[in-house]
C-alpha cells in the first residue's frame, strides 16, 4: 500500500525556519513526481511545491518562490520542503502528495498524506 | 480574477443530483486543460475523484463511483463536475485544479450540502 507520512510541522517565530518532510512507501519512489499542497486553517487548497523523480525539475508557487525549496533523497524514499523567512501567512497544513507532473502519462494525486501543521507566531 | 472560479456553495437534496462547475478565467480557454477533481471531508486529506479532458481522455479515481463524473462546457468555459444520486456522504467540499502557466492552480472550493 502506498503511504506518505509528513513531519517536521511546528510552531515557529516569524522570520524562523523548518524542514518539513515526506516518507513515501509502497511505490517506486525515484519514478514519481512528487508535490507539497498546503491549507491554512478554513480555507482552500494552495499547491506549493512539485519535484521531477530524478529531483531535477522543481516547481514553485510563486508565494513560495525564493523562500521555500523542494528536494529529495531517493535513497531515504523521503522528500523535503525547506521554508525560510517564515510570515504569519504561512501558517497551514501542509500535505504531500503523490505525483504532480507527467500527469498525462500517470495518475497523480491519488495518494496523500494526512499533512503537518506550521503554526507561524509569536 | 482568479483562474479558476468556483460557487461557494451548492445545496441538493438526496437522490438529486448535482452539478459542479469551475469556470476559467477568460482568456484561459477550457478546451486545453485537463480538469482534476478533488473532495475534502472536514479533518481529511484531499482524495482524489478524477481528472478530465475530453470523453477520450479521462481518469477516475480507484475506487471512486460511477455516479461522479466529469464534463466541460465549452461555451461557459467550464468544468463539470456531477455527482449523480446524491448520498448524504457526499457532503464535502470540493476543488477543481489544472496545470496552468506550469503551476498547479486549484479553484476556491465549493461546499456541497445534502439535506
Amino acid at each position: 500500500d502506498v503511504q506518505l507520512l509528513e513531519s517536521g510541522g511546528g510552531l515557529v517565530q516569524p522570520g524562523g525556519s523548518l524542514r518539513l518532510s515526506c516518507a513515501a512507501s509502497g511505490f517506486t519512489f525515484s519514478n514519481y513526481a512528487m508535490t507539497w499542497v498546503r491549507q491554512a486553517p478554513g480555507k482552500g487548497l494552495e499547491w506549493v511545491s512539485s519535484i521531477s523523480g530524478s529531483g531535477g525539475t522543481t516547481y514553485y508557487a510563486d508565494s513560495v518562490k525564493g523562500q521555500f525549496t523542494i528536494s529529495r533523497d531517493n535513497s531515504k524514499n523521503t522528500f523535503y520542503l525547506q521554508m525560510n523567512s517564515l510570515r504569519a501567512e504561512d501558517t497551514a497544513l501542509y500535505y504531500c502528495a503523490k505525483g504532480g507532473l507527467s500527469c498525462g502519462t500517470i495518475t497523480c494525486f491519488e495518494y496523500w498524506g494526512q499533512g503537518t501543521l506550521v503554526t507561524v507566531s509569536s | 480574477q482568479a483562474v479558476l472560479t468556483q460557487p461557494s456553495s451548492l445545496s441538493a437534496s438526496p437522490g438529486a443530483s448535482a452539478s459542479l462547475t469551475c469556470t476559467l478565467r477568460s482568456g484561459i480557454n477550457v478546451g486545453a486543460y485537463r480538469i482534476y477533481w478533488f473532495q475534502q471531508k472536514p479533518g481529511s486529506p484531499p482524495q482524489y475523484l478524477l481528472r478530465y479532458n475530453s470523453d477520450s481522455d479521462k481518469q477516475q479515481g480507484s475506487g471512486v463511483p460511477s455516479r461522479f463524473s466529469g464534463s466541460k462546457h465549452a461555451s461557459a468555459n467550464a468544468g463539470i463536475l456531477l455527482i449523480s444520486g446524491l448520498q448524504s456522504e457526499d457532503e464535502a467540499d470540493y476543488y477543481c485544479m489544472i496545470w496552468h502557466n506550469s503551476a498547479w492552480v486549484f479553484g476556491g472550493g465549493t461546499k456541497l450540502t445534502v439535506l
